[in-house]
């Protein structure tokens, strides 16, 4: 099925260890988005690709980078993973155009860090 | 900064019934869109139902429906006839067009937990 592809669906790091999750849409969507959600929270958004090539911040990057790798793939890395990031990750996609156009979730990471 | 606040943490409604989901939210942009998402116990975050700020006529969708109020900008969700099924989790999400650089990117509120009784 046509749709946000996330992997793994579930991991437990060590503190100090690193991590690449992986998301792949199929939708030539433009836009791809990475969200964290935590108990009694909204999701909240991380970092996001307007179009392939460009990255940029959202509301809470600190402690993760990202890779636009093409169009169809964007990753989310944590180089030094700490507690405070047990979360479960969400990666979304859209169309660039048409703000009326839904986000497209993927089935989310659920990450523990130990 | 633009806001959502979901205020019902936690709703119940007997099956069949009718329950309506509260959410407010706060901009100073004239156009901005507005969703409904349910996240289901399997996590997939499904979309419900989107209304366009410059749309007068409120948006449904079969069993749901809002009520929009752009004046005092609050936005709820109705579910008539309520069904086990709509048992999840619902966020309200903001959306601008005009976000500074991020354009596109969703606001979520905190969420309602929404019980459905048999």
């Amino acid at each position: 099925n046509a749709g946000v592809t996330q992997t793994p669906k579930f991991q437990v790091l060590k503190t100090g260890q690193s991590m690449t999750l992986q998301c792949a849409q199929d939708m030539n969507h433009n836009s791809m988005y990475w969200y964290r959600q935590d108990p009694g929270m909204g999701l909240r958004l991380i970092y996001y690709s307007a179009s392939e090539g460009t990255t940029d911040k959202g509301e809470v990057p600190n402690g993760y980078n990202v890779s636009r790798l093409n169009k169809r793939e964007f990753s989310l890395r944590l180089e030094s993973a700490a507690p405070s990031q047990t979360s479960v990750y969400f990666c979304a996609s859209s169309p660039r155009d048409g703000f009326n156009q839904p986000q497209h979730f993927g089935d989310g990471t659920r990450l523990s860090i130990l | 900064a633009q806001t959502v606040t979901q205020s019902q943490p936690e709703m119940s409604v007997q099956e069949a019934e009718t329950v309506t989901l509260s959410c407010t939210y706060d901009t100073s942009e004239s156009d901005y869109y507005l969703f409904w998402y349910k996240q289901p116990p399997s996590r997939q975050m499904i979309l419900v139902i989107r209304q366009e700020a410059y749309k007068q006529q409120n948006a449904t969708e079969n069993r749901f429906s809002v009520n929009f109020q752009k004046a005092a900008k609050s936005f709820s969700l109705k579910i008539s006839d309520s069904q086990l099924g709509d048992a999840a989790m619902y966020f309200c999400a903001y959306r601008g067009v005009n976000y500074g650089g991020s354009q596109g990117n969703l606001i979520f509120g905190k969420g309602t937990k929404l019980s459905v009784k048999p």
